[in-house]
């Protein structure tokens, strides 16, 4: 399995209040992805990052930062909670993006509730 | 319009049978496809990539229709450990290997 963790596994918090989720991975991948899954919408990229201190928006990006200041760390931060954001987070990496059949491989997932 | 169109459903087979899922996509640019696994409350996994020739692994074909847009998997000889849900997965390889995935196909064999 590749080397990626996420935490926490699981939070509750409330509405309104800032939520910072990690992601560390050991394969020193350039990409790495943030996904949230909901039933009906499927997996839907929030932010991805191409390298250190480089990154770029997905579909849903609006309410979600990032930021990456080493190659194995990717955090995204809720800036403020909204009930909306009760989802299931995934994170996941690749090593160059581009290549042709490339796969990406996902972490645990983090399961977040906004109440 | 979803740009990937799966099936839910869920599909319900007896151990041992045969089934199929189809995926559809709607940008022609797509140039990587693949079907992954995801168990329930699990991260997804990769199943396999899809070529354009077709590709088998064990009881599992996987087939590109490039000219209608679509992909399938099939499942021979179904195993209880079969049941999950797969997720079909379209990329553009120029687009910073963003992915789009489907929402997935439910399988549950039963004994």
């Amino acid at each position: 399995d590749a080397g990626i963790t996420q935490s926490p596994r699981h939070k509750v918090t409330e509405t309104g209040t800032p939520v910072t989720l990690r992601c560390h991975q050991t394969e020193n991948h350039r990409y790495m992805y943030w996904y949230r899954q909901d039933p009906g919408h499927g997996l839907r990229l929030i932010h991805y990052s191409y390298g250190v201190k480089d990154t770029d928006k997905g579909e849903v990006s609006d309410g979600y930062s990032v930021s990456r200041s080493k190659t194995e760390d990717f955090l995204l931060t809720l800036e403020s909670a909204t009930s909306s954001q009760t989802s299931v987070y995934f994170c996941a990496i690749s090593e160059s993006g581009q290549r042709y059949q490339e796969t990406q491989y996902f972490g645990p997932g983090t399961r977040l509730l906004v109440l | 319009r979803k740009e990937v169109e799966q099936d839910p459903g869920p599909f319900n087979v007896p151990e041992g049978a045969t089934v199929a899922f189809n995926c559809t996509y709607s940008n022609s640019a797509s140039q990587s496809f693949f079907w992954y696994r995801q168990d329930c409350r699990k991260e997804p996994k990769l199943l396999m990539s899809v070529y354009s020739s077709g590709n088998e692994d064990g009881r599992f074909t996987a087939q590109l229709n490039r000219a209608s847009q679509y992909i399938s998997l099939l499942i021979r000889d179904s195993k209880l450990s079969d049941s999950a849900t797969y997720l079909c997965v379209v990329k553009k390889n120029t687009n910073a290997g963003k992915s789009t995935f489907g929402d997935g196909t439910t399988l549950t064999v039963k004994p």
